[in-house]
């Protein structure tokens, strides 16, 4: 079936660049989407990419997608100790009927 | 503005006691809903999903069933709760149009 993966930690310094990558299988993905969960909380939509794109900026939040080698990333610029949470990489998939496929998250350390 | 809402937002329950669980969406008509089990192992499951009043998908056969009864109210139920019922639920919705999904705070089920 369609897969989606990624590193489960990682851990920064405040101040520094964070950057959690993704990869996926699925070469008909329409959508692929990162959210954030913070402790106990649902999920939050961060920021989508469409798959004709090959980079997204949001403030603080950069998107780039490598459509060939089926690789999505997101880079978080100067890392607030607010941003620890577990980031989730998510594809929509057209090959099982238009559902969300997520990762396994990363976990997102921030440290002073 | 659309707003997801979910309660209990805890619930503790002994084995084979019954199970209800709902959410409802504001601001928003003939939503796609969702349920989605998220295990200690931080994986998304999604159990369910409805495109109408009535219409349920189930996506993994299980002890839990769901129910639409309003076209803004989306249910989950058990009629015995196992232990491996645990975990944190959550409902999403998206819109006829667009894909993306909006999730809601959680409910924490704890099956004792």
């Amino acid at each position: 079936g369609e897969d989606v993966e990624q590193s489960l930690f990682l851990s920064v310094r405040e101040g520094d660049s964070s950057v959690i990558n993704c990869t996926y299988t699925d070469s008909s993905s329409t959508y692929l989407y990162w959210y954030k969960q913070e402790p106990g909380a649902g999920l939050q939509l961060l920021t989508y990419i469409f798959s004709n794109m090959d980079m997204k900026q949001d403030q603080r939040l950069t998107v780039l997608l490598n459509k060939k080698d089926k690789h999505l990333s997101l880079r978080i610029a100067d890392t607030q100790t607010g941003d620890s949470a577990i980031y989730f990489c998510a594809e929509m998939s057209r090959n099982q009927g238009g559902k969300l496929i997520f990762g396994q998250g990363t976990e997102l350390s921030v440290k002073p | 503005s659309q707003t997801i809402h979910q309660w209990p937002a805890t619930l503790v329950q002994p084995v084979g006691s019954p199970l209800s669980l709902e959410c409802t969406v504001e601001g928003t008509s003939n939503p796609n809903l969702y349920w989605y089990r998220q295990a200690a192992g931080r994986g998304l499951q999604l159990l369910f999903y409805s495109v109408g009043i009535g219409q349920i998908s189930s996506e993994v056969p299980q002890n839990l069933s769901a129910s639409r009864p309003q076209d803004r109210q989306f249910i989950l139920s058990s009629k015995k709760l196992l232990l491996s019922d645990s975990g944190f639920y959550l409902c999403a919705w998206s819109g006829q149009s667009t894909d993306t999904q909006y999730f809601g705070p959680g409910t924490r089920l704890t099956v004792l």
